[in-house]
């Protein structure tokens, strides 16, 4: 079956770029779209995009400016670039299937901003 | 951005009772077109990602027990957990993916009495 894995590093300084990996294994990227999700005390749950499998992206508004995602389809995988970060970006950060019901989740990274 | 609002925030349950949690979304999340509900339910146990249990407000997710099921429509929806069970133990959340962004409820937190 399916599985996802984020890999990335879990220290960022604020104001630099985070950057996240996430490996598919066991399935196919296609027919599906590919989600980055972050979950922090402060503000729950946040969905922060999606990729499809032709490559198409969408972001959620509040991550717009400062959000990039994309597929590399030879690796099966997914990134995610975050710039300008603060201390409000320190959260565990998902790579999920769909974008509408999220059927598999990674099990995530924990991503701490701090100097 | 739809707003879902869940509640309560906390229960305790005794083991073999049922648990209730509710879910508003600020917003319908039903689609005349077709008639489903675009709302999902998850559960997350500590340390662990969240785990899909239930879709379209009440299509149970492959391998999920019965005793979870979900109703409502609308901007009304259940999450009830039948003859509850130790591991059962978790925080449960409600994801609406009808407008976007797609959002989630701030969790409710079930345990055992």
């Amino acid at each position: 079956q399916v599985q996802l894995q984020e890999s990335g590093p879990g220290l960022v300084k604020p104001s630099e770029t985070l950057s996240l990996t996430c490996t598919v294994s066991g399935g196919s990227l296609s027919p599906y779209f590919w989600s980055w999700i972050r979950q922090s005390p402060g503000k729950g749950l946040e969905w922060i995009g999606y990729v499809f499998h032709s490559g198409s992206t969408k972001y959620n508004p509040s991550f717009q400016s400062r959000v990039t995602i994309s597929l590399d389809t030879s690796k099966k995988q997914l990134s995610l670039n975050m710039t300008s970060v603060t201390a409000a970006d320190t959260a565990i950060y998902y790579c999920a299937r769909r974008i509408t019901y999220l059927d598999v989740w990674g099990k995530g990274t924990t991503v701490t901003v701090s100097s | 951005d739809t707003v879902v609002t869940q509640s309560p925030d906390s229960l305790a349950v005794s083991p073999g009772e049922r648990a209730t949690i509710n879910c508003k979304p600020s917003q319908n999340v039903l689609y005349s077109a077709n008639n489903r509900n675009y709302l999902a339910w998850y559960q997350q146990k500590p340390r662990q990602p969240p785990k899909l249990l239930i879709y379209w407000a009440s299509t149970r997710e492959s391998g999920v027990p019965d005793r979870f099921s979900g109703s409502g429509s609308g901007t009304d929806f259940t999450l009830t957990i039948s003859n509850l069970q130790a591991e059962d133990v978790a925080i449960y959340y409600c994801q609406q993916y009808f407008t976007s962004p797609p959002t989630f409820g701030g969790g409710t937190k079930v345990e055992i009495k």
